[in-house]
């Protein structure tokens, strides 16, 4: 069965500093990897996937991700974080073949300060 | 074009009363996929339909719970004989496709059970 694990509960950064959100997965074959965000009170909105291809991939927002086969990761980052970006963040994964069915890690809360 | 339309907004249910969820999918979408968030956890998937049938139903719980996805209208999350454990938010999303095509969530349900 695949999982996703989001070490990071809470991370506070100041506005205008560098990000990375961390998320490892575990699934035996290739997954089917995303982000989303959630504002309060808000659905999903979906960041970035991967799929297959290029292991960099660009998402909305000016937020990217690196998929990385070897450590089974795949994290995301922002050069220069907004106040605006303050949400909670969610990976997950889907399977080959099963890809509907998403398993979410359990959420980085991303706080920045001025 | 809307996105997935979620309703209503907020719920709220004496224990042994029943709740009933509705999603409309974005136009175009044949496949709805429900998702349960208890707080401070990550969305945990429930069930997936396509018009008229139920793909995968291994995230719901045996009894209580049943989901549909009628030819004509919206679909609809029932949950019968309400218990404390049933507070949460349920999300709703959807997409063109199964497989890898990405889910667009709406803005959930917040059900609160008195």
């Amino acid at each position: 069965a695949q999982s996703v694990t989001q070490p990071d509960i809470h991370i506070t950064v100041s506005e205008g500093a560098s990000l990375e959100l961390r998320c490892n997965y575990s699934y035996g074959a290739t997954p089917y990897l995303f982000w989303y965000v959630q504002s309060p009170g808000q659905g999903l909105q979906l960041l970035l996937k991967y799929f297959s291809g290029d292991t960099l991939v660009q998402g909305i927002k000016g937020f990217e991700a690196e998929f990385k086969r070897s450590q089974s990761s795949f994290n995301l980052r922002k050069p220069s974080v907004h106040w605006s970006d303050a949400a909670e963040y969610f990976c997950a994964v889907g399977a080959l073949g099963t890809a509907s069915k998403l398993t979410f890690g359990t959420g980085t809360r991303l706080q920045v300060t001025l | 074009n809307a996105g997935v339309m979620q309703n209503p907004r907020h719920l709220v249910r004496r224990r042994g009363q029943e709740a009933r969820l509705r999603c409309s999918p974005m136009k175009g979408h044949s496949h709805v996929y429900w998702y349960r968030q208890l707080p401070e956890e990550g969305l945990k998937f429930m069930v997936y339909l396509q018009k008229e049938n139920i793909i995968d139903e291994s995230g719901m719980p045996k009894e209580r719970f049943s989901a549909e996805f009628p030819k004509e209208g919206p679909s609809i999350l029932r949950i019968q004989q309400v218990v404390r454990g049933d507070s949460a938010a349920y999300f709703c999303a959807s997409s063109p496709g199964g497989g890898n095509q990405p889910q667009h969530f709406g803005d959930g349900t917040r059900l609160s059970i008195l």
